[in-house]
């Protein structure tokens, strides 16, 4: 069946811009994950849904970030004022359930210039 | 907090050689899991497996093993007889049981090159 894709692959933005990058989790998956993946490092856990509601935001950097999951299956992570320091891969995740593994997809480069 | 060390940055070998990928994570929980991704050069992770705290049972699939000890707080992974298709940066993971859902924290990963 089909993987956890996001769009798009790469995106290229100016400083102070807003930009929004999207998930398609796995059909019937109920728990969505963002992560940040800057070079060399390993992803950050940015923030988690189960259904619609975002259960746990606490790896958001600050204000400029938010997401959201309003029909429970596709999200959209939604960056203010775009600045240099946000440049990296955001990568998607879903698992059927919160207790089992979650698949990733191929993420969306974010280069801010 | 939690913490997962992969001081290994990189590794290289050539095809048909084993090799083992070195984690060692902190966590104050008593339970919680330990993960392993892969990393091809395409950039999506690839979920290898997932082991709970309370099965300290080594692993084997395949060509790949995981050989989970407790006490030194390690969770490596052998790959035996070395392809090229295995070339690609392998993160291990850790989460605790206790947050609700799986809210995972990585290693910096292991760069794997095995050549022909």
């Amino acid at each position: 069946g089909a993987g956890v894709s996001q769009t798009p692959s790469n995106k290229v933005t100016e400083k102070g811009k807003y930009v929004e990058l999207r998930c398609d989790p796995i059909s019937g998956h109920t728990a969505l994950y963002w992560y940040r993946q800057s070079l060399g490092q390993g992803p950050e856990f940015l923030i988690y849904f189960q259904g619609t509601g975002a259960a746990d935001d606490s790896g958001l950097p600050n204000d400029r970030f938010f997401a959201v999951r309003p029909e429970g299956s596709v999200s959209t992570l939604k960056i203010q004022r775009t600045e240099r320091g946000d440049s990296a891969v955001y990568l998607c995740a879903s698992s059927l359930t919160r207790a089992t593994e979650q698949y990733f997809g191929p993420g969306t480069r974010l280069t801010v210039t | 907090a939690q913490k997962v060390t992969q001081a290994q940055t990189e590794i290289s070998v050539v095809e048909k050689e084993d090799v083992t990928l070195d984690c060692v994570y902190e966590t104050r929980d008593t339970t919680y899991y330990l993960f392993w991704y892969k990393q091809p050069p395409s950039g999506e992770l690839v979920f290898l497996i997932r082991r709970n705290s309370f099965d300290e049972q080594n692993e084997i699939s395949g060509r790949y093993s995981w050989n989970f000890q407790k006490s030194t707080s390690s969770f490596n992974f052998t790959i035996t007889a070395s392809q090229v298709v295995d070339s690609a940066v392998y993160f291990c993971a850790l989460s605790d049981m206790n947050t609700g859902f799986q809210k995972l924290v990585f290693g910096t990963g292991t760069r794997l090159l095995v050549s022909p």
